[in-house]
């Protein structure tokens, strides 16, 4: 059963924390995507990677920054958090290239930011 | 990025056919039509997709416009189960890949 891993389902911080999110998959996908998910806005691109140490901002990177050392492993970090940021975050992986791709999406992380 | 347009919410009786409608009338020719779906407290899982020809599958059907500026998702026989959140999203094959989606479709389906 393929599987894209989120390490936490929940999570509380501290304002002014530094957060890591993980994100692991078992499917030696080139692509993955970090997003956030509020009520009333849907899914919302924050960043995305299509290759070991290659990242590409999303449509709402502020605050946030991602590390893709290892082809299996994508991290969303926040480096200060801020209450601004209690979201709940979806990870996501792919195939690129494949015109049957589809996207592998983890049970999300809701996070919340005191 | 092309956009999507959907209706914020639909209901459907149990057992009966749902169709979910999806507008992109800025669609290019390289985006592939995509469907998801999210089921209450999980993360999207995917249904369907199709370029430009109606496809099927186990779960659903998808019909697209013979302009491609619509596309509705077909829900044979809806059960509680299909109860979520639908989205339609465009996926560029000649530019990153990115999956870009809206605020969905939320489905209700009565007993």
């Amino acid at each position: 059963d393929v599987k894209v891993t989120q390490s936490s389902r929940y999570l509380v911080k501290r304002t002014g924390e530094k957060v890591f999110l993980e994100c692991v998959q078992d499917m030696d996908h080139e692509n993955m995507f970090w997003y956030r998910q509020d009520p009333g806005l849907g899914l919302r691109l924050i960043y995305f990677s299509y290759d070991v140490k290659m990242k590409e901002k999303g449509d709402i990177p502020e605050g946030y920054s991602v590390s893709r050392e290892k082809k299996e492993r994508f991290s969303l970090i926040l480096e200060s958090a801020s209450t601004n940021q209690t979201s709940m975050y979806l990870c996501a992986s792919s195939s690129p290239r494949d015109t049957n791709t589809e996207a592998f999406f983890g049970q999300g992380t809701r996070l919340t930011v005191v | 990025d092309a956009k999507t347009t959907q209706p914020n919410s639909m209901e459907s009786n149990e057992e009966e056919p749902v169709h979910l409608p999806c507008n992109h009338s800025t669609i290019s020719g390289t985006d592939y039509i995509h469907w998801y779906r999210q089921l209450p407290s999980q993360g999207p899982e995917y249904v369907i997709h199709g370029l430009t020809s109606n496809v099927n599958n186990r779960m659903a059907s998808l019909a697209i416009a013979e302009d491609r500026k619509s596309s509705t998702l077909i829900l044979h026989r809806a059960t509680l189960r299909d109860a979520a959140v639908y989205y339609c999203i465009l996926r560029d094959l000649a530019g990153t890949y990115k999956y870009i989606f809206g605020t969905g479709t939320r489905l209700k389906v009565l007993a």
